[in-house]
């Protein structure tokens, strides 16, 4: 198992572009989440999935924002029409049912110009 | 989610223990006390978490006060490899961390 796995690890865009990012989590965790980080702030979380299920959106995901766990393996987050207030950390991160740690990818660093 | 209260900053030295306090006065009975770290440019990273016990694992302890209002991260020999942001988290179970700005800790040689 090599833990949580997060692509690409860079991402540098243009504003107005849609960029896609993608999470690999450990293989029988069913639970996962993404957050994002911005420079010198703890991460934010953004939404949750139970297997393929999306059961909470924060409010700060816009509409421009979407993500997708088809079959309860992989995620996928969408970004559209990128702003430069998009540039940040995104985190990846799963982990098993009830009150156990979450393992963290290492992120997606964007960067809208 | 309740909140925590950590000191922005603290410093050590290489291989003399660390206490990193963190207050969470409104905690609820439900509620369990995570911590985790953020070294430089990676994800966090799980430590430890308890309920209403002191905590051992290989990485630290974890010591919690008997009226669970606060609880305090102790790495017993600090190492050049312990510098990072530590983040206390209280969390029901539930899926959501909220994460504060954590304690960015310095170890010095």
């Amino acid at each position: 198992d090599t833990g949580v796995s997060q692509n690409p690890r860079h991402k540098i865009t243009k504003r107005g572009q849609n960029v896609t990012f993608r999470c690999d989590p450990i293989s029988e965790h069913n639970r996962l989440y993404w957050y994002r980080q911005t420079l010198g702030q703890g991460p934010e979380f953004l939404t949750y999935f139970q297997n393929e299920a999306q059961l909470e959106k924060s409010r700060l995901l816009s509409d421009r924002f979407s993500a997708e766990r088809p079959k309860g393996s992989f995620s996928t987050l969408e970004i559209q029409r990128t702003e430069q207030g998009d540039s940040a950390m995104y985190l990846c991160a799963s982990s098993l049912a009830g009150n156990t740690e979450a393992f963290f990818g290492q992120g997606t660093r964007l960067t809208v110009v | 989610d309740a909140k925590t209260t950590q000191p922005n900053s603290m410093e050590s030295n290489e291989e003399e223990p660390v206490h990193l306090p963190c207050n969470h006065s409104t905690i609820s009975g439900t509620d369990y006390i995570h911590w985790y770290r953020q070294l430089p440019s990676q994800g966090p990273e799980y430590v430890i978490h308890g309920l209403t016990s002191n905590v051992n694992n290989r990485m630290a302890s974890l010591a919690i006060a008997e009226d669970r209002k606060s609880s305090t991260l102790i790495l017993h020999r600090a190492t050049l490899r312990d510098a990072a942001v530590y983040y206390c988290i209280l969390t029901s179970g539930t899926y959501k961390y909220i994460f504060g700005t954590g304690t960015r800790l310095k170890v010095l040689a």
